[in-house]
């Protein structure tokens, strides 16, 4: 069974642009979430979806947004980039029991660099 | 408030044993998770615990204590490959929101 696979790899932009990144989840995995890796912070939860439907979301501003389609493939928008959105963005993808936790799979990662 | 502490780096010998600890303070416990990453590749799962107590997985073990909000990974027979860092993660009860400690960088020499 394949991965969890990221697009681009890797992407170079500029102040004020904004970018788009991919992450199809194992299949059959029906949850997607996002993360935000950098040296200083570790891994942050960005946001959560299922079914579509954003169910979790953690504390970035709102120029961070996501969707979710109905194949489970999701993406990940950042607006009006800044210097300090360069990180390494992770997709996980899990199968969703419901309440209780499950094992989140990741992906390699979008390493994005804002110049 | 969620806060979750790790070591930021320790070092070992080959063949040796090392323990990572990783104490928490969070809301909704939902279990714990240890991931292993090496630099520039994705983290991946080692291990998950809920209950208190050792969950043993080949050279690896997983310990959590839930009264005292600390879990430990022991890492047996240490090899050169084992470099990499360690991630401690707690699931909140929200669905699957994961809260990662910063990671603990672990050198292996020979």
């Amino acid at each position: 069974k394949a991965g969890v696979t990221q697009t681009p790899r890797y992407l170079i932009k500029t102040r004020g642009q904004q970018v788009t990144l991919s992450c199809s989840p194992i299949s059959g995995h029906r949850s997607v979430s996002w993360y935000q890796q950098t040296p200083g912070q570790g891994l942050q939860f960005l946001f959560e979806y299922f079914s579509e439907t954003q169910r979790n979301k953690g504390n970035f501003p709102g120029r961070f947004s996501g969707r979710q389609f109905s194949n489970s493939r999701s993406e990940m928008n950042v607006s009006t980039l800044e210097l300090g959105d360069s990180a390494l963005y992770l997709c996980a993808s899990s199968l969703d029991p419901g309440s209780r936790a499950d094992t989140q799979y990741f992906g390699p990662g979008t390493r994005l660099t804002v110049l | 408030g969620q806060n979750i502490d790790q070591p930021t780096e320790m070092t070992a010998t080959e063949g040796a044993i090392v323990q990572i600890n990783c104490t928490y303070q969070t809301s909704g416990f939902n279990g714990l998770f240890w991931y292993q990453q090496h630099a520039g590749e994705a983290p991946t799962f080692l291990s998950y615990n809920v209950l208190d107590g050792l969950e043993e997985k080949g050279r690896f073990s997983s310990f959590l204590s839930r009264s005292k909000g600390y879990s430990y990974l022991l890492l047996k027979e240490l090899q050169m490959k084992d470099s990499a860092s360690y991630l401690c993660a707690v699931a909140n009860t929200g669905f699957q929101k994961l809260v990662f400690g910063t990671g603990t960088r672990l050198l292996v020499s020979p």
